[in-house]
């Protein structure tokens, strides 16, 4: 089955602890993207990539960093997680030249940051 | 940059009665437009997309949404509403040709009741 996979579901943690929180894709898109959603601001985009080892930050990337060394995985990475990052993420993917397509949506990743 | 305005952040309604939920865009070149739905806890879901052509577009569970070039509005509706369509909706645009940043509308919540 065609899908993007996040892991954790949920997640609470402390201050200042670093997290990693992964997306993995099984449909060989080269477009992926972090967005997170919060109450009365809809979602906004936190990286994306382009393609293996091509990045480039979106709306709202402070606090977040993003790798991209193979074309299944974009882990989301917060090196000091603070409360305002408390939100619900989700990953994206898309083929490139394929916005037409729509993006596919993982499940969500639920995080407090206590 | 192209943006997405959602004019209603509520929209209660009664079964069986019609709904539009509204949506207006910005961007000085070609687009693409979407709408997703977000049940409780869930991750989001396609409902519909305009690409090229037709102007009036049909989605799943009923919903089908008009783009009007002029006003830049790409509006929602159904025609009669049930219970399940309890849900978040949102407006997303993307510059068209090439996959992008989708960017989202703060979203609509829809509320049906008895």
């Amino acid at each position: 089955e065609a899908q993007v996979t996040q892991n954790p579901r949920y997640l609470i943690t402390v201050t200042g602890k670093k997290l990693t929180v992964t997306c993995s894709q099984n449909m060989n898109h080269e477009y992926m993207s972090w967005y997170r959603q919060d109450p009365g601001l809809g979602l906004r985009q936190i990286y994306y990539s382009m393609n293996v080892e091509v990045t480039d930050k979106g709306d709202v990337p402070e606090g977040y960093k993003v790798s991209r060394k193979e074309k299944r995985n974009f882990p989301l990475i917060l090196e000091s997680p603070s409360p305002n990052q408390t939100s619900l993420y989700f990953c994206a993917s898309s083929l490139m030249g394929g916005a037409s397509k729509g993006y596919t949506f993982g499940s969500g990743t639920r995080l407090t940051v206590v | 940059a192209q943006s997405v305005t959602q004019l209603d952040s509520q929209v209660p309604v009664f079964e069986e009665a019609p709904v539009e939920l509204r949506c207006n865009y910005s961007s000085s070149v070609s687009v693409y437009l979407f709408w997703y739905v977000q049940y409780p806890n869930q991750g989001l879901q396609l409902l519909l997309k305009y690409l090229s052509g037709s102007t009036l577009v049909k989605g799943i569970n009923g919903f089908e949404a008009e783009f009007n070039k002029s006003q830049t509005s790409f509006h929602l509706r159904k025609p009669s509403v049930h219970i399940s369509d309890t849900a978040e909706y949102f407006c997303a645009v993307t510059l068209s040709g090439t996959a992008s940043k989708l960017t989202f509308g703060t979203g609509t919540r829809l509320q049906v009741t008895l």
